[in-house]
């Protein structure tokens, strides 16, 4: 069973402060994702990486950057945490068959800026 | 960018009643795919559809994707109480390198009155 991890289900942090969502893969897969979850909005992309110390911008970058420096581990850095990213953070990691991409996703992490 | 529409926002079913929930693309698809995400879980992958026209069913779950590969549907018969969550659907957009990057719906609550 693919197994992806998040280091935190619940994380509350101050504004200003600098945060770090960590991610862990255990299945070899090549691409790695950051989304964050709010209600009536869906899933939205921040960030993805398709190899190690490979990223690119989502759909809402701002305020957010990332680190891949090993395969198996994708982090989501808010440089200066601000109450309008309180939100649910998911993480994600995918394989290819059957013509498409499946993804696996982590439990999330929840995380309240105050 | 892509955006991809979700219809309805939320269903509220008594138990055996049906359910459908829509999506549609702004641009063409290579291939969509449908997540169930449990209250307090995350998303989990359902199916995905990659051929124009294509028709799949998991039991009560009957899932389509249209011809000109823009949207999709998800329908349910005879709803039970363990369906009861949000669905997403995700869309991959055709052409280029993606890397598996998947523009998801808003997602559709459903609440299955027993």
């Amino acid at each position: 069973d693919v197994k992806v991890t998040q280091s935190s289900r619940y994380l509350v942090k101050r504004t200003g402060e600098k945060v770090f969502l960590e991610c862990v893969q255990d299945m070899d897969h090549e691409n790695m994702f950051w989304y964050r979850q709010d209600p009536g909005l869906g899933l939205r992309l921040i960030y993805f990486s398709y190899d190690v110390k490979m990223k690119e911008k989502g759909d809402i970058p701002e305020g957010y950057s990332v680190s891949r420096e090993k395969k198996e581990r994708f982090s989501l850095i808010l440089e200066s945490a601000s109450t309008n990213q309180t939100s649910m953070y998911l993480c994600a990691s995918s394989l290819y068959w059957a013509g498409a991409y499946e993804q696996y996703f982590g439990p999330g992490t929840r995380l309240t800026v105050t | 960018g892509q955006q991809v529409m979700q219809i309805p926002q939320y269903q509220h079913v008594q138990e055996g009643e049906d359910f459908t929930t829509y999506c549609n693309s702004s641009t063409t698809l290579s291939n969509i795919q449908w997540y169930k995400q449990r209250p307090g879980g995350h998303p989990v992958f359902l199916i995905q559809l990659v051929k124009s026209g294509e028709v799949k069913k998991q039991k009560r779950l009957t899932f389509q994707f249209g011809e000109a590969k823009k949207n999709s549907s998800l329908h349910i018969t005879a709803t039970q109480t363990t369906d009861v969550g949000t669905y997403f659907c995700a869309g991959q957009s055709a052409g280029g390198t993606s890397y598996g990057k998947l523009t998801f719906g808003q997602g559709t609550i459903l609440t299955v009155h027993p």
